[in-house]
């Protein structure tokens, strides 16, 4: 079954960097992985997708603070240079035929 | 640009249906796949339907199997969904979205299931 497994919370200070990781589950690997981030009583806005190619998409006027990797079964979002407008849940989600799938979500507290 | 536009939320009892609506601009909408999405208060985002470019094709979560359905007029550039036999966990934010990893997001539309 496929799965998106994020960690509950992660903390950084302003200005520092922090980095979110999303597992896809087991036999799932190759699969590519889209990034949502959602401020606090706003909708969702794409970040990036991180194609099966490692080629990396990114949304409309994000900023080169945000990037995206991967590795194995694992990827993840960097964010440097943290604001407190980054403060915000942060989501992985993937897709394949008939099927798309969100990680529980990540929030972001900025400290 | 890009818009996506959700209608048709509201407050409905238990037991009872709504249609949502998405009206899509800016892109070639035949040519995308088109998912609902919803969220409900406090929780994360859940896929809940998906309709293939054409519309011959369709894809459910378990969640709203059997009580919703997804359709779309691309004459139109419109995605429905037609949700019968609501419950209270249905309440969320329902959100459109097209392709595969979701490039461009609404405001979306509440759907409030209560008594």
């Amino acid at each position: 079954q496929l799965i998106l497994t994020q960690s509950p919370s992660v903390s950084a200070s302003l200005g520092a960097s922090v980095k979110f990781t999303c597992t896809l589950s087991s036999g799932y690997n190759n699969y590519p992985i889209a990034w949502h981030q959602q401020q606090p009583e706003k909708g969702p806005r794409f970040l990036m997708k991180l194609n099966t190619d490692g080629s990396l998409t990114k949304g409309d006027g994000i900023p080169d603070r945000f990037s995206g990797s991967g590795s194995g079964a694992e990827r993840y979002l960097n964010i440097s240079s943290l604001q407190s407008e980054d403060e915000a849940d942060y989501y992985c989600q993937t897709w394949g035929t008939g099927i798309r799938v969100f990680g529980g979500g990540t929030k972001l507290t900025v400290l | 640009e890009v818009q996506l536009a959700e209608s048709g939320g509201g407050l409905v009892q238990p037991g009872g249906s709504l249609r949502l609506s998405c009206a899509a601009s800016g892109f070639t909408f035949s040519h995308y796949e088109m998912s609902w999405i919803r969220q409900a208060p406090g929780k994360g985002l859940e896929w809940i339907s998906l309709i293939s470019s054409s519309g011959n094709t369709t894809y459910d979560a378990d969640s709203v199997k059997g009580r919703f359905t997804i359709s779309r007029d691309n004459a139109k550039n419109s995605l429905f969904l037609q949700m019968n036999s609501l419950r209270a966990e249905d309440t969320a934010v329902y959100y459109c979205a097209f392709g595969g990893g979701f490039g461009y997001w609404g405001q979306g539309t509440l759907v409030t299931v209560s008594s």
